[in-house]
């Protein structure tokens, strides 16, 4: 089975400061996909950065980007320069394979930006 | 821009109600989930389908079906409602394989079951 645990229910952050977001997976199968979603207060989810198992270079997206550690099955958000539209409720998430295109998710963390 | 929509953001139904969900999505896209999300546990999937009156069974199914009679909308059953059903019910499509992966997601739908 697969799971996903993100271990900080809540975080914030000063505006224009960094920020990361921790994550935790573990799977059995070569082949994955791992996923950052974005969830606005009272608005759509949205994908932020996602990141190819079989990539050893980290993804990269503007302001974001994420320190993929595949041994220790880590996969943590890096936010810089945050912002007050970043604050939402952020979603790690697990994809096995390519067309299974089923995700397993894990329970969120909340990231207020302060200002 | 892909669009799915969901056919209700609030919804307060009464234990026993039959309740319907809907969900619509205009990208032609062949793959649709529904899950349910609930503090503390993230997202979890009920439903999915791969093409019209194709379904599968996620992680969460018991007391739920699902109905896709054309590939753009994907509706939710609860055939029996209960309070452990109250919850936010997100639904999401997503292309066939290859690039790009991304799931799409609707606005959901906040369910409370007095």
């Amino acid at each position: 089975a697969q799971t996903v645990t993100q271990s900080q229910p809540e975080m914030s952050v000063q505006e224009a400061e960094t920020v990361t977001l921790s994550c935790t997976y573990d799977t059995s199968e070569s082949n994955y996909y791992l996923f950052w979603y974005k969830q606005p207060p009272s608005r759509q989810m949205i994908l932020v950065i996602r990141q190819e198992a079989y990539k050893q270079q980290n993804a990269t997206e503007n302001r974001f980007s994420v320190n993929f550690q595949k041994a220790a099955k880590s996969f943590s958000l890096k936010i810089s320069d945050s912002q007050l539209g970043d604050t939402a409720m952020y979603f790690c998430a697990l994809m096995i394979g390519e067309y299974g295109n089923k995700l397993v998710f894990g329970a969120g963390t909340i990231l207020r930006v302060k200002s | 821009d892909v669009k799915v929509t969901q056919s209700s953001r609030y919804l307060v139904k009464r234990t026993g109600e039959k309740v319907f969900l809907e969900c619509v999505q205009d990208m032609d896209h062949e793959n649709m989930f529904w899950y349910r999300q609930d503090p503390g546990l993230g997202l979890r999937l009920i439903y999915f389908s791969y093409d019209v009156k194709m379904k599968e069974k996620g992680d969460i199914p018991e007391g739920y079906s699902v109905s896709r009679e054309k590939k753009e909308r994907f509706s939710l059953i609860l055939e029996s409602a209960s309070t452990n059903q109250t919850s936010m019910y997100l639904c999401a499509s997503s292309p066939p394989g290859g690039r790009p992966l991304e799931q799409y997601f609707g606005p959901g739908t906040r369910l409370t079951v007095t």
